[in-house]
């Protein structure tokens, strides 16, 4: 079947240590996106990639990393520098800039700093 | 002010009542717009695309008003399971097709 997805569901890190989380497509999307969600709050946008080779920052990058070298991964990387990184990260893909169409969301990573 | 702006709730109604929620946005570009639907602890899944001319889907129904920027999304003779948080998407050609959130809106249906 295709889709996309996340892993692994759930993560524990020490304070200090870099972690990444893994998202696969198989849905042949050009753009993919990284998102954090907060207890309560809306999706805050991470880092955003139209195309292989190439991402964008988005909104609150700061404390984070990709890459983009397979269209099918976008992996992220939450670093030490990330102050507050206990949230939820969903991974989602979406046809691109030029199809307007509708992103597809993976399950889902919930982070926990320990 | 933010790109997209939803009345956060909680709408709390009961069963068979009528709720509609409205999303505004900022940006004139904006060309595609979405209602997502998120369940607690879950990732958010498409409800239903808002096209210029208003579209329904069962209980569903979206509108969009590109004059005043607000889309809207109406529902029918509300269900328990229709307790959840609905999301607003955006998205605007000039970003470079990035997909933009509101902050959700939470609906709790009542027996």
């Amino acid at each position: 079947d295709g889709g996309i997805t996340q892993s692994p569901k759930y993560l524990f890190r020490k304070e200090g240590q870099n972690v990444t989380l893994s998202c696969e497509q198989n849905l042949n999307h050009d753009a993919m996106y990284w998102y954090r969600q907060d207890p309560g709050q809306g999706l805050r946008l991470i880092y955003y990639s139209q195309i292989v080779n190439d991402f964008q920052k988005g909104d609150i990058a700061e404390g984070y990393s990709v890459s983009r070298e397979k269209k099918e991964s976008f992996p992220l990387t939450v670093t030490s520098a990330q102050k507050n990184p206990t949230a939820f990260y969903l991974c989602a893909s979406s046809i691109g800039q030029f199809g307007n169409t509708e992103a597809f969301f993976g399950q889902g990573t919930r982070l926990t700093v320990v | 002010r933010k790109e997209v702006e939803q009345d956060p709730g909680p709408f709390n109604v009961p069963e068979g009542a009528t709720v509609a929620f409205n999303c505004t946005y900022s940006n004139s570009a904006s060309q595609s717009f979405f209602w997502y639907r998120q369940d607690c602890r879950k990732e958010p899944k498409l409800l239903m695309s808002v096209y210029s001319s208003g579209n329904e889907d069962g209980r569903f129904t979206a509108q969009l008003n590109r004059a005043s920027q607000y889309i809207s999304l109406l529902i029918r003779d509300s269900k328990l399971s229709d307790s959840a948080t609905y999301l607003c998407v955006v998205i605007c050609k000039n970003q470079g097709g990035k997909l933009i959130f509101g902050q959700g809106t939470e609906l709790s249906v009542k027996p």
